[in-house]
């Protein structure tokens, strides 16, 4: 069985603070994509990032970067000084490369970040 | 130009009331999914569709039925509506590559309310 828990219910930032958002995942199989998705308070889900199991390396885009650790199993999401638009919820969420798939996501992360 | 569009936005019926969600995506994707968020923004698959048929049906009750007429759509009815099926619903599309599975993108979601 596959599960994604993000420990972290609700966060709250000031402006400028660095951020991290945890995620721990479990899954019996040797291949199989991380997600991370946002939700802002318009309720959209939108894309962040797509993350293989065999490519561990680093990501950063602008102020958003991942950490995963295959030791772990853990995909972690780190804002850099963050902003009060970056408010939202956010999902870690994983699904299987074999046979068909479905997203399995985690109970999400509400980021509050103010002024 | 949305790539995954869904009708209405928002929902308000009476119990015992039939509804109908509609779905239909523009990315070329072979699978297409219905997902549940619920009042705690805890997000669940319900269906999965690949190429028009029905691949994943997890644990959802008989009153609610999907209908694929071909690859770009995906609609969701819902008979003898109930007060617990008020939630967020989300259609999503995605497409298996020869890489593997892409990312799930998601429609805006329909609030269903039912009174």
């Amino acid at each position: 069985a596959q599960k994604v828990t993000q420990a972290q219910t609700e966060i709250s930032v000031v402006e400028k603070e660095d951020v991290t958002l945890d995620c721990v995942y479990e899954t019996r199989d040797t291949t199989y994509y991380l997600f991370w998705y946002k939700q802002p308070p318009s309720g959209e889900l939108v894309f962040l990032i797509r993350r293989n199991s065999f490519d561990e390396q680093n990501e950063i885009s602008g102020r958003y970067s991942w950490n995963f650790q295959k030791s772990t199993s853990s995909f972690n999401f780190t804002i850099t000084a963050s902003q009060v638009v970056d408010s939202a919820v956010y999902f870690c969420a994983l699904v299987r490369n074999t046979g068909f798939q479905k997203l399995v996501f985690g109970t999400g992360t509400r980021l509050l970040v103010s002024p | 130009d949305t790539a995954v569009s869904q009708t209405p936005k928002y929902l308000v019926t009476q119990m015992g009331n039939d509804k109908s969600i509609k779905c239909e995506q523009n990315l070329g994707h072979d699978t297409m999914y219905w997902y549940k968020q619920d009042s705690k923004k805890f997000l669940k698959i319900m269906f999965s569709y690949n190429n028009k048929e029905l691949i994943i049906n997890e644990t959802v009750p008989n009153r609610f039925s999907p209908k694929s007429p071909d690859k770009a759509h995906l609609n969701l009815h819902i008979n003898s509506l109930e007060l617990g099926d008020s939630a967020v619903y989300f259609c999503a599309s995605s497409l298996r590559d020869r890489v593997g599975v892409t990312e799930a993108f998601f429609g805006q979601g329909t609030r269903l309310t039912v009174v």
